[in-house]
């Protein structure tokens, strides 16, 4: 069964680092989504990537962050300065189109993030 | 805006018996979808179940079925014949349409006890 694989599973970093967190979304699927849960906290939005251009952004994504989708598989989520709060789980997910098929959002197993 | 509200922080129930988990949601749209994931100690979210809002079928997926009444905005989950693989945090969320973001509630820790 297709599934979203993240790298790395764990990342160290230190504060002011930049560090770039990678997805590589379900093949046949055309949205890309990057959310982040801080411990103990809810899961946020962050962006959402379509036909090679943001379509949606939370207000927590500013401008430390960027997403970009180089290649035809990878997906990923770059911080240009870190901050001790952005220590969290990063998760990616990826969806299709709802004509007829599924429009349901499906997970990668995280990235958590520590900064230091 | 979405908001998405679980009021039971916590839950725990007997495996094999049944327990119903709690949402809330608000929105003025009256075309959306909503959902339950599930996340285990590993941290992967997993869907459990979806439900369109225009469809006045509850969703039923094994064990698990939805009880949606869209009046009251209310969306709660009920999981039959617990079993303690079903220790998780349960996350309701929502979604306008396809390729929008996911807004979640807070999520419920449930645990079922041998």
């Amino acid at each position: 069964e297709p599934e979203v694989t993240q790298t790395p599973s764990h990342q160290v970093t230190q504060m002011g680092q930049e560090v770039i967190l990678r997805c590589v979304p379900i093949s046949n699927h055309l949205y890309f989504y990057w959310y982040r849960q801080i411990l103990g906290q809810k899961v946020e939005f962050l962006v959402s990537f379509y036909n090679n251009e943001i379509s949606e952004k939370s207000e927590i994504f500013d401008d430390q962050f960027s997403v970009e989708r180089p290649d035809g598989s990878n997906f990923t989520l770059k911080i240009r300065s870190t901050k001790l709060e952005d220590s969290a789980m990063y998760f990616c997910a990826s969806s299709g189109v709802a004509s007829g098929g599924p429009y349901e959002q499906y997970f990668g197993p995280g990235t958590r993030l520590t900064v230091t | 805006a979405q908001t998405v509200t679980q009021s039971q922080p916590e839950m725990s129930v007997q495996e094999a018996e049944t327990v119903t988990l709690s949402c809330t949601y608000d929105t003025s749209e009256n075309n959306y979808y909503l959902f339950w994931y599930k996340q285990p100690p590993s941290r992967q979210m997993i869907l459990v179940i979806r439900q369109e809002a225009y469809k006045q079928q509850n969703a039923t997926e094994n064990r698990f079925s939805v009880n949606f009444q869209k009046a009251a905005k209310s969306f709660s989950l009920k999981i039959s014949d617990s079993q303690l693989g079903d220790t998780a945090m349960y996350f309701c969320a929502s979604c306008l349409f396809s390729g929008s973001r996911l807004t979640f509630g807070e999520g419920t820790q449930l645990t079922v006890n041998p």
